[in-house]
């Protein structure tokens, strides 16, 4: 049972360059999250979906972007990547018909932005 | 605002020594409240929450929490410290709304 699997694990990246990170879980979990991490910052949320074909906006949305077309699959994107978006980034999801509330996390994808 | 606050960001144990980590919420009502753990290069694991009921609440790794509605605290505590309980701790709440409220973390360090 994989889980939440997150790919790529690693990323560098130049400014100005795009990617996805993807997020599949096989729990067949109707909610999912992206969260970033920096030191002492703890967990900041990007963006977040409550079911196939819909997203939301986190804390901190700007300058990504999410879709949600297979309920497995959350991809967060980064059109014109900053330094500031180095990061690690955490995909993580969550049953809501049997909500015991604890949300299953990923392993995480760190990107540097250079 | 909800809030969620780890007041320490660092603490240091011996092995062996008992352990206390603080958590203060902030929320219109009681939330549900979590204690996640980090370990190096890992995602985030569940080790214990707590919806109703039972102020005490027991989770795994020989970790429990104590619900103090007075205090708006949910602290976690372990007995004894063992070397590999050293890793980044995570309070969290969560209102009414699909959306946890994370703590900015506690760093757990354990001296042999």
């Amino acid at each position: 049972n994989a889980g939440v699997t997150q790919t790529p694990k690693f990323r560098v990246l130049k400014t100005g360059q795009s990617m996805t990170l993807l997020c599949a879980q096989d729990m067949n979990h109707e909610y999912m999250y992206w969260y970033r991490q920096d030191p002492g910052m703890g967990l900041r949320l990007i963006h977040y979906s409550v079911g196939e074909g819909t997203t939301a906006k986190g804390e901190v949305p700007d300058g990504y972007n999410v879709s949600r077309l297979k309920k497995q699959n959350f991809l967060l994107g980064l059109e014109s990547a900053a330094p500031s978006q180095t990061s690690v980034y955490f995909c993580a999801s969550r049953n809501q018909e049997r909500d015991t509330g604890e949300l299953f996390f990923g392993e995480g994808s760190r990107l540097t932005v250079l | 605002a909800q809030s969620v606050t780890q007041p320490d960001i660092h603490i240091t144990v011996s092995e062996g020594a008992s352990l206390e980590l603080r958590c203060n919420y902030s929320y219109g009502a009681t939330p549900y409240l979590f204690w996640y753990v980090q370990s190096p290069g890992q995602g985030l694991q569940l080790l214990l929450k707590y919806f109703s009921g039972d102020t005490l609440v027991q989770g795994i790794k020989g970790f429990e929490a104590e619900f103090k509605r007075s205090q708006s605290s949910f602290n976690l505590r372990k007995p004894s410290v063992h070397w590999s309980d050293a890793a980044e701790y995570f309070c969290a709440a969560r209102g009414g709304s699909y959306i946890p409220t994370f703590g900015r973390g506690t760093s757990l360090i354990v001296h042999p």
